[in-house]
């Protein structure tokens, strides 16, 4: 069972809307938590990180949360703009930089 | 421009053969990692290496060989003992201690 589960699996919006990706993890020891951006054919870019202690953290449109006692992450994503369909993938540090899981990612498309 | 280059973006490889991707960074990183992408899966690690002369097995490693002769290379052999090559390998790279990676941009190596 992977570590790292996120939903939906994939996500239609109209230009303009908000939208919320969620990410449930187990991973444990817990370092922190990283979001990042997948676009097609392309690596993942960082778009924000959180620690234990963080609760929530801003990249401009991107809004990341987290709750560290119920091992849950939202990105909250406001006036979404067609160059933000991309994948989304939730990733999370265990005991040091060579224990990084992964989430599966949330495709998203922003229709005009 | 500091960064992590990956080469070639797409690669075929024929039935028996063994092919090697590559993996340059100039960011003075001292860790690299080789992960696989499959379509609704997380990245997963295929070897990691944290100095020159030095390299781990990760998740996935059977039928992949690498090495570290260099600090800004790190390439990856799909040697034909792996019997399901086609995928999306991503490299990346961190510096010591709390980081986060840098990816590359990723090969897309299709078996034919």
């Amino acid at each position: 069972k992977n570590q790292v589960e996120q939903s939906p699996q994939s996500l239609i919006i109209l230009e303009g809307k908000n939208c919320t990706l969620q990410c449930n993890y187990t991973v444990s020891p817990f370092s922190n938590l990283r979001w990042y951006k997948q676009d097609t054919g392309r690596g993942p870019v960082s778009l924000t990180i959180m620690t234990f202690s963080e609760n929530t953290k801003s990249n401009g449109r991107y809004t990341a949360t987290l709750d560290a006692d119920t091992k849950q992450s939202s990105l909250h994503i406001t006036a979404s703009q067609l160059s933000d369909s991309a994948s989304y993938i939730c990733v999370v540090r265990g005991s040091d930089n060579n224990d990084m899981r992964f989430g599966a990612g949330t495709r998203l498309t922003v229709k005009p | 421009d500091g960064g992590i280059t990956q080469s070639p973006k797409y690669l075929f490889r024929k039935e028996g053969q063994n092919v090697t991707l590559s993996c340059e960074q100039n960011l003075n990183h001292d860790a690299m990692y080789w992960y696989r992408q499959d379509p609704g899966q997380g990245l997963r690690l295929i070897y990691y290496s944290q100095i020159v002369n030095d390299f781990q097995k990760g998740d996935i490693a059977e039928g992949y060989s690498v090495s570290r002769e260099k600090k800004e290379s790190f390439p990856l052999t799909v040697t034909s003992a792996q019997k399901n090559p086609t995928a999306f390998y991503l490299c990346a790279s961190s510096a010591r201690g709390n980081y986060g990676y840098t990816f590359g941009s990723g090969t897309r190596l299709t078996v034919v």
